[in-house]
């Protein structure tokens, strides 16, 4: 598997204001990685999949220039929410995929702790 | 749109009774992974099945994959409150490394 780790692990902030949330993956190389959100008592959707040295891709009805990501090494992305509002909230997760060195399973993903974000 | 029903979607039953889970879709995945997440924390993998009519056994967990690699299934044996928490599927795509996640299925288990 892989080890993931995210920081911070939550954070408060007033509206209006950017997050940065990191996402490391601490003994792999990832030259892909995902960024998820999760609401109370939902399920994950994906947001977007960082991509190492290239564009992000994002999903339909995520909005990229409100969420920045960035993957510039092979161990880290990063999620900016910019102009943060209170529906921004939520629980945002990034996962690592092991891709083709996973063999058969590759496209099993391993899970960071996760950030909870709250903007007043 | 491809999408992965799973039912049911909560479920409270006393330890030591059993427990399915069933996860089910329109579309052909290339794997099916399991995950247990408990509240705050990211999710966490529990198996990945890629064959089908694939069995893979994790204690008192059995996971299936359907023969025809739309649907799997989930069941827990003499369940314990060790195994509270939220029980997400998620059918890969070969190409593209995502995966698609079930609705979720959350149970409480009482002690």
């Amino acid at each position: 598997g892989a080890v993931v780790s995210q920081h911070p692990s939550w954070v408060i902030c007033k509206s209006g204001t950017s997050v940065k949330i990191e996402c490391r993956s601490l003994d792999f190389q990832a030259t892909t990685m995902f960024w998820y959100r999760q609401f109370p008592k939902q399920s994950l959707m994906l947001m977007a999949t960082s991509n190492e040295g290239s564009k992000a891709t994002y999903e339909q009805g995520v909005e990229k220039d409100k969420f920045l990501i960035n993957h510039a090494s092979l161990t880290l992305s990063t999620l900016t929410v910019t102009s943060a509002h209170p529906e921004d909230s939520s629980f945002y997760i990034c996962s690592v995929t092991l891709g083709l060195a996973g063999g058969h399973a590759g496209d099993t993903q391993y899970f960071g702790p996760g950030t909870r974000l709250t903007v007043l | 749109t491809q999408l992965l029903e799973q039912s049911p979607q909560f479920l409270s039953i006393q330890e030591g009774e059993n427990l399915t889970v069933y996860c089910n879709s329109s579309s052909v995945f290339s794997s099916l992974q399991w995950y247990r997440q408990e509240p705050g924390e990211g999710p966490v993998l529990l198996v990945t099945v890629v064959t089908g009519g694939e069995v893979k056994k994790l204690k008192r967990l059995t996971f299936q994959f359907g023969d025809a690699r739309k649907d799997s299934s989930l069941h827990i044996t003499a369940a314990q409150p060790g195994d509270t928490g939220l029980y997400l599927c998620a059918g890969g795509m070969d190409s593209s490394y995502k995966l698609i996640f079930g609705s979720g299925t959350r149970l409480l288990v009482r002690p």
